[in-house]
């Protein structure tokens, strides 16, 4: 299967300040990317969607000053969370769909576990 | 309606038993269906992908596909502790958008 790496793994901040994550696609070229966030016991929920190139496309409800995406090549996206609050640490997993045999299949990356003190 | 309803759960089957996760769909112009695994406090992994109507076989998975009842199943069979994990069911409708379900928790008794 494909490979998706995420960084960091895990970050603790404090409120107020920005947050920068990385996802990228190892072994194939991501035509569109996923940025996911998770609360404790709690289903996926979709952020956002990033084709390459373009601007991404926000779930409603996600604020799309606060949360920025940005998906500047095939291998590489990334979300900043700008002033983060408390209520914003989540688990955020990034997710890529590639090109012919892998444009169907979403892979995952690790997530990034984001605490904000 | 969800857009794909799976039961929560929790699913519990004793170790060496087939455990058989369900999941229904609405949007009748679906093409593709996938099983994902997610081990508490990871992400998701891709287990398995099914495109055509019928039964799929991997290894102890096995996923089938009723398009025109709008369903799609994950059997494991000879169920292990290490296949204790919430299971996610997601299908591409349209707008090419994967859709996830909420997910079935799965217990599997040593």
């Amino acid at each position: 299967g494909a490979v998706v790496s995420q960084h960091p793994s895990w970050v603790i901040c404090k409120s107020g300040t920005s947050v920068k994550i990385e996802c990228r696609s190892l072994d194939f070229q991501a035509t569109t990317m996923f940025w996911y966030r998770q609360f404790p016991k709690q289903s996926l929920m979709l952020m956002a969607t990033s084709n390459e190139g373009s601007k991404a496309t926000y779930e409603q409800g996600v604020e799309k000053d606060k949360f920025l995406i940005n998906h500047a090549s095939l291998t590489l996206s990334t979300l900043t969370v700008t002033s983060a609050h408390p209520e914003d640490s989540s688990f955020y997993i990034c997710s890529a769909r590639g090109q012919g045999a892998f444009s169907y299949e979403q892979y995952f990356g690790p997530g990034t576990r984001l605490t904000v003190t | 309606q969800k857009e794909v309803e799976q039961n929560s759960g929790p699913l519990s089957v004793p170790e060496g038993a087939i455990a058989s996760l369900n999941c229904t769909y609405s949007d009748r112009g679906s093409q593709s269906f996938f099983w994902y695994r997610q081990y508490s406090g990871k992400s998701p992994e891709l287990i398995m992908s099914i495109y055509s109507n019928g039964d799929k076989e991997d290894g102890r998975f096995t996923a089938q596909l009723n398009k025109a009842s709008q369903y799609v199943s994950l059997l494991i069979r000879d169920s292990q502790p290490s296949d204790s994990a919430t299971y996610l069911c997601a299908v591409i409708g349209g707008g090419f958008k994967t859709i996830f379900g909420a997910g079935t928790r799965l217990f599997v008794k040593a």
